[in-house]
């Protein structure tokens, strides 16, 4: 079965700054990735998906871009960071035989 | 209309109690139906996996879906304190998965 990668777990960033949250998968090959982000108490929401090298779904119109460098990494950016940025990251990845999505541990972000 | 409806609770239980959880969509095309566990600054664990309709068993736990009424319901049997997380229903589209909001679930000891 497949491991997901996040990092940094932790990161605090003051307004305006740039954001880079990369994400690398192990034990699979062209897999589907996927951005999430979930605020406080809430659900997740879609931020982008992928489903191979260069391709990107962009689900929300925001201050975030997302690419897919290698077949198993998936990066988040920004350019400026807003305080709305602030949330907990999550990257998923799909196992397509069983239509199953499985979740990295996350990166809590906080925007001051 | 949002796609998947899920009640955010919290729900709070006596330990050994049983806890039925829920979730309503609206979409009669999903077929792969998911409940993931998470604990309070951890990513989302996968718990149970349902193909179509039908019921799946797996310990304490019991997925049921029934597809006639775009209903899922989750029952974990004998609760315990570790049980208390947010349980999350998930269903595949194409390409991109749904979730509820979450249950916020607390088993008191």
């Amino acid at each position: 079965s497949q491991t997901i990668h996040q990092w940094p777990a932790t990161l605090v960033q003051p307004v305006g700054s740039p954001l880079s949250l990369e994400c690398t998968v192990e034990g699979t090959s062209n897999p589907n990735l996927y951005w999430y982000r979930q605020a406080a108490g809430r659900g997740l929401q879609l931020l982008f998906y992928s489903v191979g090298i260069g391709q990107i779904s962009s689900e929300v119109p925001q201050n975030l871009s997302a690419s897919r460098p290698q077949d198993r990494q998936f990066i988040l950016s920004s350019k400026k960071l807003l305080l709305s940025d602030s949330g907990f990251y999550l990257c998923a990845c799909l196992q397509g035989d069983k239509n199953i999505q499985y979740f990295g541990a996350g990166t809590r972000l906080s925007v001051l | 209309q949002k796609e998947v409806e899920q009640d955010p609770g919290p729900l709070s239980v006596p330990e050994g109690a049983i806890v039925s959880l829920n979730c309503t969509y609206s979409n009669s095309a999903f077929q792969y139906f998911m409940w993931y566990r998470q604990y309070s600054r951890k990513g989302p664990e996968l718990l149970m996996y349902t193909y179509s309709s039908g019921n799946k068993e797996d310990g304490r736990f019991t997925a049921q879906v029934d597809k006639s009424s775009k209903y899922i319901s989750l029952f974990i049997r004998d609760s315990q304190p570790s049980d208390s997380a947010t349980y999350l229903c998930a269903m595949k589209g194409f390409n991109k998965f749904y979730f509820g909001s979450g249950t916020k679930l607390n088993v008191k000891p």
